[in-house]
């Protein structure tokens, strides 16, 4: 497709349960960034892939969560045991590698831990 | 990461302009300034970006200033589709790492 997709676009899940999201970013993109935005907050960086470099972790808010990417493709967002807190909208977003261009979002994935 | 200041909400009357600060003090000397905007229940969006010069394109207009240290970010004739939250953010020229702060909540009335 031409935009960012992510999938699924709702999720509701149980605490205590694992959840996987996905976004398959636009093709070309060697940067991909994941982002969490609570109700009526601002958003949060969580994990940010840029080609073949170590992924840059430093906003993953425990050890619950873990991204993953394969190649310059598809990215999972998995959570462990989840809790009401993680309950948000997660965003995806990809750009060209340089810092001098633009990124695109995808329109997220809105969990509910119930 | 250069920290960011700008106010917390604005208000515009529509077809008039707007003028959105920003203040970036420690700004580095490569880094990039990127303007993005997020209307209600969506994702946000890339506005426009800017390193020394003034950048215009057909959203907005991007006023740097001499020292760096603020830009503006100028809708020349607000619209009620305009009306949203505006990220002023930094970027490094080596990571392009993407960090949101509050930004700036414009309200623009008919």
């Amino acid at each position: 497709g031409a935009g960012v997709s992510q999938s699924p676009s709702n999720k509701v899940t149980e605490k205590g349960k694992d959840v996987e999201l996905r976004c398959d970013p636009i093709s070309g993109h060697t940067a991909l960034y994941w982002y969490r935005q609570r109700l009526g907050q601002g958003l949060e960086f969580l994990i940010y892939f840029q080609g073949n470099s170590a992924p840059d972790k430093s906003g993953l808010p425990s050890d619950r969560f873990s991204a993953e990417r394969t190649g310059e493709s598809v990215s999972t967002l998995t959570i462990q045991r989840t809790q009401q807190e993680d309950s948000a909208v997660y965003l995806c977003a990809s750009s060209i590698q340089v810092s001098s261009t633009e990124a695109f979002f995808g329109q997220g994935t809105r969990l509910t831990v119930v | 990461d250069a920290k960011t200041t700008q106010p917390n909400s604005m208000e515009s009357n529509e077809e008039e302009p707007v003028h959105l600060p920003c203040n970036h003090s420690t700004i580095s000397g490569t880094d990039y300034i990127h303007w993005y905007r997020q209307l209600p229940s969506q994702g946000p969006e890339y506005v426009i970006h800017g390193l020394t010069s003034n950048v215009n394109n057909r959203m907005a207009s991007l006023a740097i200033a001499e020292d760096r240290k603020s830009s503006t970010l100028i809708l020349h004739r607000a619209t009620l589709r305009d009306a949203a939250v505006y990220y002023c953010i930094p970027t490094q020229t080596n990571t392009g790492k993407l960090i949101f702060g509050q930004g700036t909540t414009l309200q623009v009335k008919p």
